[in-house]
């Protein structure tokens, strides 16, 4: 069984650009989770999607932004990136295990914002 | 709101030392409990979980026990390799959230040397 695919695993961009990564969760898996690794920070949850909706988000601006398809893959979009978004992106799904909480993550897309 | 606070690091370790890392929560209600562990390069995988008081999670030789009246789960194990090397996450997720968000600690950066 393939795991959780994000791509891409690196890339780097400038200040005011935007980004988008992609994440495919394990087959069967409907909820989509998005988080944010830094240093400093640790791991930040910025939202969580389950069939195509957003179930829930956490505190980060307006330019962070995400959706899922049909198909469970998920996209998370930062606008007008700051040098702060400079961050581990890491995508976890979450199947039909029940409520237990168990994330499963892919290796993240690591973006340098220069 | 929820919180998880671990212990500081990094963590030096000698092979076959015992380790130790503390991990306290605040949440209302009654969460399930979670280590996590990062791997050099890759993303988290679960390493243990409990989803009630007085459960003990187990898994690799690391142990963690759900104590409600002191609000710890605390991972243990008796000797390390140099293999286990990484970042430690403790994690809760409260009950009845409806969503898969996880709120982690900081981790623990444990480095073991042979």
């Amino acid at each position: 069984k393939a795991g959780v695919t994000q791509t891409p695993r690196y890339l780097i961009k400038t200040r005011g650009q935007q980004v988008t990564l992609s994440c495919s969760p394990i087959s069967g898996h409907r909820s989509v989770s998005w988080y944010q690794q830094t240093p400093g920070q640790g791991l930040q949850f910025l939202f969580e999607y389950f069939s195509e909706t957003q179930r829930n988000k956490g505190n980060f601006p307006g330019r962070f932004s995400g959706r899922q398809f049909s198909n469970s893959r998920s996209e998370m979009n930062v606008s007008t990136l700051e040098l702060g978004d400079s961050a581990l992106y890491l995508c976890a799904s979450s199947g039909p295990s029940g409520d237990t909480g168990e994330l499963f993550f892919g290796e993240g897309s690591r973006l340098t914002v220069l | 709101g929820n919180s998880v606070t671990q212990m500081e690091g990094p963590v030096t370790l000698s092979e076959e030392a015992f380790l130790t890392i503390n991990c306290t929560y605040t949440a209302t209600g009654y969460p399930s409990l979670f280590w996590y562990v990062q791997y050099p390069g890759e993303g988290l995988q679960l390493l243990l979980k409990a989803t009630k008081a007085d459960d003990k999670g187990s898994n690799k030789g690391f142990e963690a026990t759900y104590r409600k009246e002191t609000t710890s789960f605390h991972l243990e194990k008796g000797s390390v390799q140099v293999s286990d090397s990484a970042v430690y996450f403790c994690a809760l997720k409260s009950l009845g959230a409806g969503s898969y968000q996880l709120t982690f600690g900081k981790g623990t950066k444990l480095s073991v040397i042979p």
